[in-house]
């Protein structure tokens, strides 16, 4: 998916654990975002990134944190699972050429 | 604040039929419109986008999409629905500084033999 890897792709932890997930770009893009994707709410965005060290939240940053100390690298922990954040994560990049995104194959977490 | 909203959780068509998948959006200022589509286990793929200019928008696989700014609406079309086009269809609006996108909840699209 034009650069962009995300890792794991599936993962299951239990309660209170933390857990880092990873999205790797090869393109040199500014902007990069998370998402997470639940039945009924689509996609909403919890972080997004305009450069290194550069991080702002989004509409359900809680239980959330990242991180980009390089271009190429952009993480998101969450510091203590709860079965509430079983969910689908997806990773983006702001596509210059198309003023949309580009999204990563996503990473499947499962918290029990 | 900027939002759009897709009012069919599923929609069902007949292959060979045509398809419209609906959207509505809300936003301060000119719509930057997307429609992406989403595979099982797959990430998003863009579809098309309207930024400025003719009000119907063609994009990837046969699909397009028309603008209707009286309407605020961006509904998804195809003259000829085919079974692989069978997916999870999300309609988005980029805020006027590009920083974020909005999606709606997504539409299932199901297109039966």
């Amino acid at each position: 998916d034009a650069g962009i890897t995300q890792s794991p792709r599936h993962k299951v932890t239990e309660t209170g654990t933390p857990v880092t997930l990873r999205c790797h770009q090869t393109e040199n893009h500014r902007y990069m975002y998370w998402y997470r994707q639940d039945p009924g709410h689509g996609l909403r965005l919890i972080h997004y990134s305009y450069g290194v060290k550069d991080t702002d939240k989004g509409e359900v940053s809680d239980g959330y944190s990242v991180s980009r100390s390089k271009t190429e690298d952009f993480l998101l922990t969450l510091e203590s699972a709860t079965s509430s954040q079983t969910s689908v994560y997806f990773c983006a990049i702001r596509d210059n050429t198309n003023y949309g995104y580009t999204f990563g194959s996503g990473t499947r977490l499962t918290v029990v | 604040a900027q939002s759009v909203a897709q009012p069919e959780d599923q929609v069902n068509v007949a292959e060979g039929n045509p398809l419209t998948v609906k959207c509505t959006y809300s936003v301060s200022g000119n719509p930057y419109l997307f429609w992406y589509v989403q595979y099982p286990n797959r990430g998003l793929q863009f579809l098309l986008k309207y930024i400025t200019g003719d009000n119907l928008v063609k994009g990837s696989y046969g699909f397009e999409a028309e603008f209707n700014k009286s309407q605020t609406s961006f509904h998804l079309k195809k003259p000829s629905a085919l079974v692989s086009d069978s997916a999870l269809y999300f309609c988005a609006v980029r805020d006027t500084n590009g920083n974020q996108f909005y999606f709606g909840t997504g539409t299932s699209l199901t297109v039966i033999p």
